[in-house]
């Protein structure tokens, strides 16, 4: 079983409209949860950490549920712009490096 | 906020040549710094973790023989892909923690030719 997991899509979306992907992990021992932001052939840009209780940064919100092993995140009134790649990425903890899924492409429709 | 610089952007080499890749943190100390390689369409992968001032520990299935990694400074960590065949083409990307978050290096492209 693959350690981080997401729907790799694409999701074609209009704009303005709500879209929502998920990413499930394996390790029940992970501490930290993000949702990195990549375009074509750039490095990924931290869009938002992820904490317990959810949290709200502008159109995006985050989810983390624990019982289930995954985390979620909405985005709302979307735009042009929120065209990418999202990728979800969790941390064992400690030093240690991230374990990245293979990544959401999204697709912004005029 | 924190910035890691990554050079050089991209680079071709021919096979059987060493490339080697620079990582440094510009305005914070990074004791340890971690080296992804992405291929098309796929995930980022952990290659390495590099630690200031002593050996880097690596992943599960990385030639530590090929991909050597140099932490000498806390500002400064180098990846060097020796021998380079075109199943290394990739693109190469260091991180480095500070605080709670990991900061990226724009990436390196490699095409062996």
């Amino acid at each position: 079983r693959k350690e981080v997991e997401q729907d790799p899509g694409p999701f074609n979306v209009p704009e303005g409209a709500t879209v929502a992907f998920n990413c499930t992990y394996s390790n029940s021992a992970s501490q930290s949860f993000f949702w990195y932001r990549q375009d074509c052939r750039k490095e990924p840009k931290l869009l938002m950490s992820v904490y317990s209780s959810g949290n709200e940064d502008g159109r995006f919100t985050a989810q983390l549920n624990r019982a289930s092993q995954y985390i979620s995140l909405l985005i709302r009134d979307s735009k042009l712009s929120d065209s990418a790649t999202y990728l979800c990425a969790v941390n064992g903890g400690g030093a240690d490096g991230l374990t990245f899924g293979k990544g959401t492409h999204l697709i912004i429709q005029p | 906020g924190a910035v890691v610089s990554q050079h050089p952007s991209w680079v071709i080499c021919k096979s059987g040549t060493s490339v080697k890749i620079e990582c440094r943190s510009l305005d914070f100390q990074a004791t340890t710094m971690f080296w992804y390689r992405q291929f098309p369409k796929q995930s980022l992968m952990l290659m390495a973790t590099s630690n200031e001032g002593s050996k880097a520990t690596y992943e599960q299935g990385v030639e530590k023989d090929k991909f050597l990694i140099n932490h000498a400074s806390l500002t400064l960590s180098t990846l060097t892909v020796t021998s380079a065949h075109p199943e290394d083409s990739s693109f190469y990307i260091c991180s480095a923690r500070e605080g709670y978050g990991y900061t990226f290096g724009s990436g390196t492209r490699l095409t062996v030719v």
